[in-house]
């Protein structure tokens, strides 16, 4: 079956261009996360979709990074006005989320990510 | 601060010998699990441990955790080159995850 997928898997941009990238999670998961790692860092949460809850952004750096869920499925997130520390590995997972009414997160299946470089 | 924070933050072993790896966090948790990547990519589940289990096992993968500590432990038996990775811990609080950065396990053949 098919898992997270992730575009594109490499992104090279120049400072002050904007930015998508796009996460397909595992047909039926309620949860959708993105992540981003910077070179021998740990993850960085950035924000979390759960159903049709509002999701929860407290992770995201700045105003200039936003992300959308449409239809409960796939999922972008966009960085305005690029700069050069937002080179990073961006990655998105997802999982079962909300499970017969609590709140179970279950495991967390990762996409291969997109690397972004900001030169 | 990170929630749930790995020790120690770098291992070397021979081949064949055992490796653990901690992860410590701070506030109580609905469960906690074990991640493993390769080459900055490609996160990997292991093992999931729910807060009131005590051990789980998986293969040549024993997790145990203490919820009065607040710490968990990643024992890999046997260690095989291939397990030359990064583990990371993650805990679960409200179904949002937290990571932390990392043990990197170097297994020499």
């Amino acid at each position: 079956g098919a898992g997270v997928s992730q575009s594109p898997s490499n992104k090279v941009t120049e400072k002050g261009k904007d930015v998508e990238l796009r996460c397909d999670p595992i047909s039926g998961h309620t949860a959708l996360y993105w992540y981003r790692q910077s070179l021998g860092q740990g993850l960085e949460f950035l924000i979390y979709f759960q159903g049709n809850s509002a999701p929860d952004k407290s992770g995201l750096p700045s105003d200039r990074f936003s992300a959308e869920r449409t239809g409960g499925s796939v999922s972008t997130l966009t960085i305005q006005r690029t700069q050069q520390e937002d080179s990073a590995v961006y990655l998105c997972a997802s999982s079962l989320g909300v499970v017969r009414g609590r709140q179970d997160q279950e495991t967390q299946y990762f996409g291969p990510g997109t690397r972004l470089l900001v030169l | 601060s990170q929630q749930g924070e790995e020790d120690p933050q770098a291992l070397s072993i021979q081949e064949g010998e055992n490796a653990t790896m901690n992860c410590s966090y701070k506030t109580s948790i609905n469960n906690l699990q074990w991640y493993r990547q390769n080459s900055g990519r490609g996160l990997v589940h292991l093992i999931l441990i729910r807060s009131n289990e005590r051990e789980k096992h998986s293969g040549r993968l024993r997790v145990t955790l203490d919820t009065s500590k607040k710490s968990s432990s990643l024992l890999i038996t046997a260690s095989r080159a291939a397990d030359t990775a990064s583990y990371l811990c993650a805990t679960d609080i409200a179904g949002k995850s937290t990571f932390g950065d990392g043990t990197t396990l170097t297994v020499k053949p």
